[in-house]
């Protein structure tokens, strides 16, 4: 079946560091490709989302860029701070058009101060 | 702002009780979906709905049912729990393919 990739699970950093997760999905139909984070205790949240007719996005201090010929996406964290330490999770749609979102193992980001 | 809640946070069942989890949403979204969140399992989906009464199975639905009666709230049912469905449940919903607004989760405990 259809799934994504994500990597690493675990990811250290000192405080401002950069931090960069990869994830590469299966469906080449896929067109739009999220990134939630979760803190310890609450619900996911969307931090940036890209849809596949754009390379890249900036949002402050977090980007994401897109492969669509290699199907792969990463999130980008420049200047870390401890509250960026959180889960998080990248996704993708698939081709059925219903919303449905395969999501990532998640990687858990710690940020040393 | 937009609203996901879920009827409980915490719930502890015993072994072969049937088990109701509601989801209601108030954005008027057509999608709405189940997940189950397990350490270093990421977010599983368990079933979803593009539309009243319609339903479809995720990729774990055994052991669980839902229901959508109307657009607004989603059930997830454990007609009879078991031990191996201790978890995290999240509840979702989202217009289209667009971003998935979650609500805060219930913690479910089966002894």
């Amino acid at each position: 079946g259809e799934n994504v990739e994500q990597h690493p699970s675990t990811l250290s950093v000192q405080e401002g560091d950069s931090a960069v997760i990869k994830c590469t999905y299966s469906d080449s139909a896929s067109n739009y490709f999220p990134w939630y984070k979760q803190e310890l205790g609450k619900r996911p949240q969307l931090i940036i989302d890209i849809r596949s007719n754009v390379g890249e996005k900036k949002d402050q201090r977090i980007a994401v860029t897109l492969n669509k010929t290699a199907k792969h996406f990463s999130l980008h964290i420049t200047e870390t701070q401890p509250e960026d330490s959180a889960v998080y999770f990248c996704a993708a749609t698939l081709s059925s058009n219903t919303g449905k979102l395969i999501f990532g193992q998640g990687t858990t980001l710690q940020v040393k101060p | 702002d937009v609203k996901v809640t879920q009827s409980s946070r915490y719930l502890v069942k015993r072994t072969g009780e049937k088990v109701f989890l509601e989801c209601v949403q108030d954005m008027d979204h057509e999608n709405m979906f189940w997940y189950r969140q397990d350490p270093g399992l990421g977010l599983r989906l368990i079933y979803f709905s593009y539309d009243v009464k319609m339903k479809e199975k995720g990729d774990i639905p055994e052991g669980y049912s839902v229901s959508r009666e109307k657009k607004e709230r989603f059930s997830l049912i454990l007609e009879s729990a078991s031990t191996n469905q201790t978890s995290m449940y999240l509840c979702a919903s989202s217009f289209g393919d667009s971003e998935q607004f979650f609500g805060p989760g219930t913690r479910l405990t089966v002894l």
